[in-house]
């Protein structure tokens, strides 16, 4: 079956600074979405990808779908400290609405 | 974005007994809606796909008979444990797809969590 692994699994970083974290499929997918989770609560979704190529923001997160299709990153700005979580990409092929989950990157953000 | 409600929040129960999980799609109508397990510090593990008005489809190694799963209306689905045992602790979450949003974009539940004594 399809497979995404994602990375890095944690992160620890000053406030203010740059996070980038990244997912690849062994698989071409459709479509990428990217979730954050806080503890105790359901996924929120932050960004959804239709498109190769596709570069969509929202805030200070930006996320990219992959020319190839089997990778997407996200990027957040200037980091603060309410962007605790754990950060969980999520990818569907074609014709399914099942998601396949990434591991989650544990974002850890010191003030 | 859409919202999806689940209740209960959280809910302790006897070992032997059955607890029933609502989903909910407040502001949309879900024809799919989703079922996942999450252990603790891992990723989310789908165990069922429910679809309105039809049986559910559920994953490989998943007990049919003992996670049921109902959909019964456009904005409703429940999941209930059935003789519940200490293993079934976990977190439950449930995710809908509004009939009218684009291929693949799901919206999650609060989660539910499970304490099996």
């Amino acid at each position: 079956g399809q497979q995404l692994n994602q990375s890095p699994q944690s992160m620890f970083i000053q406030e203010g600074e740059d996070v980038s974290m990244n997912c690849t499929s062994s698989s071409i997918f459709n479509t990428w979405l990217w979730y954050k989770q806080d503890p105790g609560e359901g996924p929120v979704l932050l960004i959804a990808l239709y498109k190769a190529g596709e570069l969509t923001s929202n805030g200070r997160l930006t996320a990219q779908f992959g020319i190839t299709r089997k990778d997407s990153f996200l990027n957040i700005s200037a980091s603060i400290p309410s962007d605790v979580g754990i950060y969980f990409c999520a990818g569907s092929g074609a014709g399914s609405y099942q998601l396949t989950f990434g591991k989650g990157t544990k974002l850890s953000v010191i003030p | 974005g859409a919202v999806v409600s689940q209740h209960p929040s959280w809910v302790i129960c006897k070992s032997g007994t059955s607890v029933k999980i609502e989903c909910r799609s407040l502001d949309f109508q879900a024809t799919t809606m989703f079922w996942y397990r999450q252990f603790p510090k891992q990723s989310l593990m789908l165990m069922a796909t429910s679809n309105e008005g039809s049986k559910a489809t559920y994953e490989q190694g998943v007990e049919k008979d003992k996670f049921l799963i109902n959909h019964a209306s456009l904005t409703l689905s429940t999941l209930t444990v059935t003789s519940a045992h200490p293993e079934d602790s976990s977190f439950y979450i449930c995710s809908a797809r509004s009939s009218g949003s684009p291929t693949g974009e799901l919206f999650f539940g609060e989660g539910s969590r499970l304490t099996v004594l």
